[in-house]
């Protein structure tokens, strides 16, 4: 079973629009979320990442907004421009003895970004 | 620096047939890491290593094997290849653990598909 679920499965934004993805996880040991950007025939690249400690990231056009209580976290992607057009995965990751290393992904969610 | 080469880029295989995927990275990282994607699910964690001689199991490791005999190269087989080993094959590489906010590079992938 996926432990981190991620919606919607695909979105499409007009150029210049706020793309939002969210994602939603029932591990609270959970302590690193990460989200990668992949585009097609190409491997997913690390995007941003945001730890519990804080409830929001931004870096350029890109925020993660983290709600611990809530145990959801979500992208938004300000200016959508079409070479944002990719396929974007969120992730969970915990540093515990037993999962040492390992990362729990999301589905993915395509998004579209029209001229 | 290539960063993380995967070998072949494409292979289909028949039913029960053996192959070795090779993994290689020049950026002198401890940690490596097998992920097969297919639609719908994300990427899920195979097999890993947390240094060269050492492989552990991941979320799916049910009909696959590892070896990391040098520090640069992380092999995946598949003893005896079923259909529902296909799927998108990626490697992944960081210089230590993932949850320390080390960042995990993608290879392009392997695309395979068994008949």
């Amino acid at each position: 079973q996926q432990q981190v679920k991620q919606s919607p499965q695909s979105l499409i934004v007009q150029k210049g629009g706020i793309s939002i993805i969210n994602c939603a996880y029932e591990n609270t040991a959970f302590d690193y979320f990460p989200w990668y950007q992949q585009f097609p025939g190409k491997g997913p690249a690390l995007l941003i990442a945001i730890r519990p400690d804080v409830s929001e990231k931004k870096e350029g056009r890109f925020t993660i907004s983290f709600n611990k209580s809530a145990k959801q976290f979500s992208l938004h992607i300000m200016d959508s421009q079409p070479g944002d057009s990719a396929t974007y995965f969120c992730a969970a990751a915990t540093g515990s003895a037993d999962s040492w290393g390992k990362f729990q992904f999301g589905a993915g969610t395509q998004v579209v970004v029209t001229p | 620096n290539a960063g993380v080469t995967q070998t072949p880029k494409f292979r289909v295989l028949k039913t029960g047939q053996s192959m070795t995927l090779l993994c290689a990275q020049d950026m002198n990282h401890e940690y490596m890491y097998w992920y097969r994607q297919d639609p719908g699910m994300g990427l899920r964690l195979i097999h890993y290593s947390v240094g060269e001689g050492t492989t552990a199991k991941g979320e799916v490791p049910d009909g696959y094997n590892v070896s990391r005999l040098k520090k640069q190269n992380f092999l995946l087989g598949l003893e005896s290849a079923a259909p529902s080993q296909t799927s998108v094959y990626f490697c992944a590489s960081s210089y230590s653990s993932v949850w320390d906010g080390y960042e995990q590079y993608f290879g392009p992938g392997t695309r395979l598909t068994v008949t």
